[in-house]
């Protein structure tokens, strides 16, 4: 098992667009259209931003997307807000097993 | 309200076994799969393994093989994680997390259970 590659740290200022980005194999983000997304604030529990590569949750502002080209996946968080500031995680689907990326932190300066 | 309610934290002796309980309230354990997935202090997001709760079938991550079991009881709609053979590398916050949508993704998260595995 490996963890999906994503950058460790990203940054922007606040009303900017950042894109996080996330990459696997054909068997896993390539292979499937089941991609996710967590917001996770310090000592809190990850929160679900995005699902099925694309789809945002009910109250998930649309300023969060996410696309999917190949075997890399992305989240795309624009017009920047001071709350935005976490770790982000994606997952892939794998067949049986699920796969996490490494997290990203995300800086809003 | 539908959520899911951990056990509380633990400190355990290096070679003893763990046990987290994580109930589930609004909705049936049965109607969604569940996921364990732990997070060592200041790292990522690890992957354990899922039950399926209507059936008691598991899928554990290699990693874990041998040393985790992934429970159910529906009577209290409560699932359960145990790992034993404890090392200070167990020391976490773990997760249990629903499995509502397609392809195993998950939804909704515990509030997470930290385990501190210290001689």
């Amino acid at each position: 098992q490996s963890a999906l590659t994503q950058p460790r740290s990203v940054s922007g200022s606040p009303g900017q667009s950042v894109t996080i980005s996330c990459t696997g194999t054909s068997s896993d983000v390539g292979g499937y259209n089941y991609v996710s997304w967590y917001q996770q604030h310090p000592g809190k529990a990850p929160k679900l931003m995005i699902y099925d590569v694309s789809e945002r949750p009910s109250g998930v502002p649309d300023r969060f997307s996410g696309s999917k080209s190949g075997n890399t996946a992305s989240l795309t968080i624009s017009g920047l807000q001071a709350e935005d500031e976490a770790d982000y995680y994606c997952c892939s689907y794998a067949g049986s097993y699920t796969f996490f990326g490494g997290g990203t932190k995300l800086t809003v300066l | 309200q539908v959520q899911l309610v951990q056990s509380g934290a633990e400190v355990k002796k290096p070679g003893a076994s763990l046990k987290v309980s994580c109930k589930a309230s609004g909705y049936a354990v049965t109607a969604y799969y569940m996921h364990w997935v732990r997070q060592a202090p200041g790292q990522g997001l690890e992957w354990m393994g899922i039950i399926i709760p209507s059936r008691g079938t598991t899928t554990y991550e290699q990693k874990f093989q041998g040393r985790v079991t992934m429970t159910r009881d529906t009577s209290t709609n409560t699932v359960y994680m145990e790992l034993s053979s404890l090392r200070s590398e167990d020391t976490a916050v773990y997760y249990c997390a629903r499995a509502r949508y397609g392809g195993n993704q998950i939804d909704l998260w515990g509030q997470g259970t930290l385990v501190t595995v210290s001689s």
